[in-house]
Parts: structure tokens; sequence; C-alpha cells
């Protein structure tokens, strides 16, 4: 069975620290980017950061870019978010999600898609 | 950056048709894909590509798109589709990112 499952969400203090991981299982990790997408409670869906199969390459959203770092270990089909700076509109539940295409098609923006998404990790940033 | 805009609530009889639509610059380059989430869950994929569903996905869902607009259209909808529907794409500015609308809460009467 195809699965991700995020850990790692926790209660933290304005400007802390905190590191999310999702743990992948049932595809070829190493295979497929990567994503984190987040939902503030109430609120809709918001991208948050992509990384590459091999790790290579890394994007992010402009409220997130200089304060998180996506990560991978392919050894360990495991995908990382780390979080600074933390701030009261971080709060959200946090997603990782399989993006569809492997990493030998070039959907070129015609063929994008998340097919997997785990059941999310809850990050609560407050005083 | 881009933005997508997404009517926030749209409403459809039992058994009959819903076109569901998303705008926004980004599309008039790249396709956009359509996630459907119910309270408490995780979203699920259910359109992408030109007009894609994956497996397991009922054939009443559709795609399509025209300049700047992506609709996602439910065939004789069903009182289980009633929930939040959500596009996204690349953003326009022809790099990786990646940019979802504000949602449609759809509700089936």
């Amino acid at each position: 069975e195809v699965q991700l499952v995020e850990s790692g969400g926790v209660v933290v203090q304005p400007g802390g620290s905190l590191r999310l991981s999702c743990a992948a299982s049932g595809f070829t990790f190493d295979d497929y980017a990567m994503h984190w997408v987040r939902q503030a409670p109430g609120k809709g869906l918001e991208w948050v950061s992509l990384i590459s199969w091999d790790g290579g390459s890394t994007y992010y959203a402009d409220s997130v870019k200089g304060r998180f770092t996506i990560s991978r270990d392919n050894s360990k089909n495991s995908l990382y978010l780390q979080m600074n700076s933390l701030r009261a509109e971080d709060t959200a539940l946090y997603y990782c999600a399989k993006d569809i295409n492997p990493y030998y098609y070039d959907s070129s923006g015609f063929h994008d898609a998340f097919d997997i998404w785990g059941q999310g990790t809850m990050v609560t940033v407050s005083s | 950056s881009s933005e997508l805009t997404q009517d926030p609530a749209v409403s459809v009889a039992l058994g009959q048709t819903v076109r569901i639509t998303c705008q926004g610059d980004s599309l008039r380059s790249y396709y956009a894909s359509w996630y459907q989430q119910k309270p408490g869950q995780a979203p699920v994929l259910v359109i992408y590509g030109k007009n894609n569903r994956p497996s397991g996905i009922p054939d009443r869902f559709s795609g399509s798109s025209s300049g700047n607009t992506a609709s996602l259209t439910i065939t004789g909808a069903q009182a289980e589709d009633e929930a939040d529907y959500y596009c996204n794409s690349r953003d326009s500015s022809g790099n990786h990112l990646r940019v979802f609308g504000g949602g449609t809460k759809l509700t089936v009467l």
C-alpha cells in the first residue's frame, strides 16, 4: 500500500524551530519529487515547498523562503521540513505529498499533480 | 508569484451537473489539477492534466481548460461529492513553484 506518514508536529513558541518528517512506503521513493503543503485551521491549502527526486533542486513559497528547508534521505525513504524562525501564521496542518511524475518524465506543467497525501501533522506556533 | 481564483461556494441539486471554475494567468500556460477535501480528511486528487482521472475516481468528474480558466465538472452530482474543491497549477513565473486556488465549497442539495 502506498503511504505517507507525517510526524513531528508540536506546539512551539514564536521564533522557535521544528523539524517535520514524512515516512514513505509502497513506492520507489527516489523516483519522485516530493512536496509539503499546509492548511491553517479553517483555511485553504497552501503549497510550501518542493524537492526533486535526488534532492538536488529545492523550491519554496515566498512565505517560507529563507526560514524553511526541505530535504530528503532516499536511503531512509524519508522527507523532512526544517522550520526556523516560526511565526504565528505558520500554525497549520502540514501535509507531505508525492509528485505524480517520476523523474524521467518531463511534465513541463502539463501533467502536474500531487497524487498521494499523508494525513498531516499539526504545528501550532503560540506562546 | 501567481494567483488562482475560485468561487467560495457553489451549490447543485442532487443528480444535476455543476461546474467549478479556477481562473489565473498561469492557466494560459499550464493545466490545473483538482483536489477534493472532505472535513477532517486529507485532499484527494480527482483530475489532472488535460482531463485525467486517477484510478478510483468516478467518471462523473471531468476537467477542461480554456484561456485563463480551468473547470472541474461533476455530471450527476451525488451526496458524497459535497466537499471543498481546490485547483492547483504551476506559478506563472515559469519556475517549479506551485499555487492553490482559495477553494470552493460544494453543497449538494
